[in-house]
């Protein structure tokens, strides 16, 4: 039972590089969110999903690209990292409000530094 | 804009020594309040849901509950194990979307 899964784990990016962050999910969870996590500024919303083809803003969506071809998984890119993209990015998902138990669960995190 | 506001910011207790959270939210319309659970280098582990004014959920040493404005994570004789970031969000059905706080740091020392 694996639950949320993000890949990678750790990474260390040169500025202007570009990379992409997968989330997999396998609960068949209709909504998927990036968050990026940075001390003192709790867990900010990058961009979210709420079903398979869809994508919209969060809070900080600057910087940053989703796609989300397959409702198990949603991919969140940078094209030109930036020092103040150093972070640590969770993903996670919940299932349809209209059929309860509204949690968001979470993966591992991606430990991201930008020099 | 909804706004969710955690304190203290950090906490230490000594063992047995029970404390309180609190989570203060401005939201226009509240679907729910959730707690969640952070170890260092972890992702979130849910703890609770609360929906409606004057709930109480309960959970081993952890029992949280809900006013109009605000949420308690009350902590009785808390144990080193229970040493990690609590985070309270909260559920406006704006998209669905989870609004954080902070967090509070608590550390429970022997």
């Amino acid at each position: 039972n694996a639950g949320v899964t993000q890949t990678p784990k750790f990474r260390v990016l040169k500025t202007g590089q570009s990379m992409t962050l997968l989330c997999a999910q396998d609960m068949n969870h209709e909504y998927m969110y990036w968050y990026r996590q940075d001390p003192g500024m709790g867990l900010r919303l990058i961009h979210y999903s709420v079903g398979e083809g869809t994508t919209a803003k969060g809070e900080v969506p600057d910087g940053y690209n989703v796609s989300r071809l397959k409702k198990q998984n949603f991919l969140l890119g940078l094209e030109s990292a930036a020092p103040s993209q150093t972070s640590v990015y969770f993903c996670a998902s919940r299932r349809n409000l209209k059929t309860g138990n509204t949690e968001a669960f979470f993966g591992q995190g991606t430990r991201l530094t930008v020099v | 804009e909804d706004q969710v506001t955690q304190s203290p910011e950090a906490l230490r207790l000594q063992e047995g020594e029970s404390s309180s959270l609190n989570c203060s939210y401005t939201v226009s319309g509240l679907r729910g309040l959730f707690w969640y659970r952070q170890d260092p280098g972890k992702g979130p582990e849910f703890l609770f849901t609360l929906y409606s004014a004057g709930e109480e959920k309960e959970k081993e040493r952890l029992k949280a509950t809900l006013t109009k404005k605000e949420s308690f994570l009350h902590i009785t004789a808390p144990k080193p194990e229970d040493s990690a970031t609590y985070l309270c969000a909260v559920d406006t059905g704006t998209a669905s979307k989870l609004t954080f706080g902070t967090g509070t740091r608590l550390q429970v020392t022997l």
